[in-house]
């Protein structure tokens, strides 16, 4: 089945310790996006790759950077971990903008902790 | 600013009853809305969606409304079943890109 597939399902880091969580597609979706859950808070998109093209959130910490390597593959990079970046990271995909009309598809997210 | 909300983080409901979940907005330039249902350690999937210039979408059980001059949609479940029970989540976006704006999601419980 194409679905969007997030490794690890659960990652702990230690404070200030770089990280990289990753997302891999087999929709040949053109847009992948990131977004970061916290408790019982809404998820908040912190950037997204249209084609190649990155989009940047403008409150979105420097702290966070993404590569996309290919159309498949997508990463989220953490540069120095704090306390407050523990969360659900969950990523998503879509064709085009259909999303706004079709929904994006999710992985099942990656859960970090950092101590 | 967090520009959907969804105000109930919790809705308990009996099986075969209805369920109503609400969200509510204040951009202006959202043209397209969306729920999504999401259980314990998967990610959000799609459930429903309405453009702006409907007031009523339904797929089967799920019907959603929406309210413009109210800046409210809701998300009716009709009849409710013990499956049903997750979080829900409001999103809506606007033409300016493909972003979707979250709410804060409301869990749903049906009992049996």
């Amino acid at each position: 089945d194409a679905m969007v597939i997030q490794n690890p399902r659960y990652q702990v880091t230690q404070f200030g310790k770089p990280v990289t969580l990753s997302c891999s597609q087999t929709l040949n979706h053109n847009v992948m996006y990131w977004y970061q859950q916290k408790s019982s808070q809404a998820p908040k998109l912190l950037f997204h790759y249209y084609d190649k093209d990155f989009n940047n959130e403008a409150d979105t910490p420097d702290n966070f950077q993404s590569r996309r390597p290919n159309t498949s593959f997508c990463f989220l990079d953490i540069r120095s971990p704090g306390l407050g970046d523990a969360a659900m990271y969950l990523c998503a995909t879509s064709r085009d903008r259909a999303g706004r009309l079709f929904g994006y598809t999710f992985g099942s997210g990656t859960r970090l902790t950092v101590v | 600013d967090q520009q959907v909300k969804q105000n109930s983080p919790s809705l308990s409901v009996q099986e075969g009853r209805i369920s109503i979940l609400n969200c509510d907005y204040t951009n202006s330039m959202f043209d397209y809305f969306l729920w999504y249902k999401k259980y314990p350690a998967e990610g959000p999937t799609f459930l429903i969606s309405i453009s702006s210039i409907k007031d009523k979408n339904e797929d089967g059980r799920f019907t959603v409304f929406l309210n413009k001059s109210a800046k409210h949609l809701s998300l009716h479940i009709v009849p409710s079943q013990p499956g049903d029970s997750a979080v829900y989540f409001c999103a809506a976006s606007d033409d300016s890109g493909s972003r979707l704006t979250f709410g804060e999601g409301t869990q749903l419980t049906v009992n049996p």
